[in-house]
């Protein structure tokens, strides 16, 4: 069964602070995108990850094969990252099976 | 050209009318896949077309179909709406299926069903 689960499912933080979301998926993955959803609907793709680590200013997202999870870090939060936080993973074949997202607010 | 553009932005339509949904992909992107996202829920898939094939379905009605064109624009239509289509509709763009390849998303279609 192809199940893409997030955590948190909300989460609030003081600017500044250091963030993680996490991202579970059941079976073997092509890729594992990190998407961001402002309340507008926009979806901005973040990262594509097949392995390892990315980095992109404040934004850092791992991924753990072996055990099938992957982690998206933000460091020195700011209200303007507020957003929603969806992780995405493309099984063999043609379909990406999204999670519901972690809904982060930052306060200042 | 650079950027998916979806229109339009919003749109109102009754129930057992049909609506037509536009993106404009990428350039040079020949891969695109509509999805719905229901309020407060994850986008679904619905299909992808490559090069002006579908490519793969999601759990959706044959009322829901798609066309893509040469152009690398594309349509999502729905037909005989009813109220549960009321959702977010978003189109993405890759240069190619397979899974190494990054997807451009466009900033959606709200579709209000009433």
């Amino acid at each position: 069964k192809n199940e893409v689960e997030q955590s948190p499912q909300n989460l609030t933080a003081q600017e500044g602070e250091f963030i993680t979301i996490n991202c579970s998926y059941s079976v073997g993955i092509s890729a594992l995108h990190w998407l961001q959803q402002h309340p507008g609907g926009g979806i901005v793709s973040l990262f594509m990850l097949s392995s390892g680590k990315k980095k992109h200013g404040r934004l850092i997202a791992t991924i753990n094969i072996q055990e099938k999870h992957s982690s998206l870090h933000i460091t020195a939060s700011h209200p303007r990252d507020s957003a929603v936080y969806i992780c995405a993973v493309k099984y063999p074949g043609n379909q990406f099976y999204f999670g519901t997202g972690t809904s982060l607010t930052v306060i200042p | 050209e650079t950027g998916v553009t979806q229109s339009p932005t919003h749109l109102i339509k009754t129930r057992g009318q049909q609506v037509t949904l536009r993106c404009s992909s990428q350039s040079g992107h020949n891969t695109v896949s509509w999805y719905q996202q229901a309020l407060g829920q994850g986008p679904q898939f619905i299909f992808q077309y490559y090069r002006e094939e579908e490519n793969g379905r999601g759990n959706f009605p044959p009322r829901f179909s798609g066309l893509q064109f040469p152009n690398y624009s594309s349509e999502l239509n729905v037909n005989a709406l009813e109220l549960d289509d009321s959702a977010l509709y978003l189109c993405a763009s890759s240069l190619a299926t397979g899974g190494g390849y990054g997807y451009t998303f466009g900033s959606g279609t709200r579709l209000t069903v009433v």
